[in-house]
């Protein structure tokens, strides 16, 4: 049973750089075919998908948040990251990472406060 | 872009009643779309996975239907536990859009 676990900075200045490291457990992050993406959800709103990555580096992006979001994967350390960059206050929310395949399997959630 | 809706925003209902939540694209995803539900403070959970297969530990009272843009979400029969906020989520394209969620309580 594949699980996940966010980590990274719980606050986060306006305007600075938000970085978050998904850690995969109970499986290679290489193995099957799998995408690794990211979703997060504001206080009291719904979900919004942030974007994906395949092990090959291929990613793909919420057109609404491209030209700020990088993800990346470290196969050796069997994880993946987001970088979200000119962060405000409309980016605080619970940050998922998630395996997906036809459907999400969820880490826990972290939540980031971006906040001077 | 896809987008989905969902109706109603909200709901209340009594413990026992047949519950139904809609969901539609706005255009053909074929059966590509889940139903997750949702706790407060947890991470959404699978239940429904293309359209109409029930999740493996799911209680039968969950439901769902359709395929091209509508899709319904049934609970059966309400129970106190079932308090949540329910989301459909397509995958036929990109980007992966949620519907913007169903919270249900009890009345």
């Amino acid at each position: 049973q594949v699980q996940l676990q966010e980590s990274g900075p719980g606050l986060v200045k306006p305007s600075q750089t938000l970085s978050l490291t998904c850690t995969v457990s109970g499986g290679s992050i290489s193995s099957g075919s799998y995408y690794w993406s990211w979703i997060r959800q504001p206080a009291g709103k719904g979900l919004e998908w942030i974007g994906r990555i395949y092990t090959s580096g291929s990613t793909n992006y919420n057109p609404s948040l491209k030209s700020r979001v990088t993800i990346s994967v470290d196969t050796s350390k069997n994880q993946f990251s987001l970088k979200l960059s000119s962060v405000t206050a409309a980016d605080t929310a619970v940050y998922y990472c998630a395996r997906e395949s036809s459907y999400y399997d969820w880490g826990q959630g972290t939540l980031v406060t971006v906040s001077s | 872009d896809i987008q989905m809706t969902q109706s109603p925003s909200s709901l209340s209902a009594s413990v026992g009643d047949r519950v139904t939540i809609t969901c539609q694209a706005s255009q053909d995803i074929s059966n590509y779309l889940n139903w997750y539900q949702q706790k407060p403070g947890k991470a959404p959970k699978l239940l429904i996975y293309d359209a109409s297969n029930l999740e493996t530990g799911v209680p039968s009272r969950f439901s769902g239907s359709g395929s091209g843009t509508d899709f319904t979400f049934t609970i059966s029969s309400l129970q106190p536990e079932d308090i949540a906020t329910y989301y459909c989520q397509q995958y036929d394209n990109l980007p992966r859009p949620f519907g913007p969620g169903t919270k249900v309580d009890i009345k």
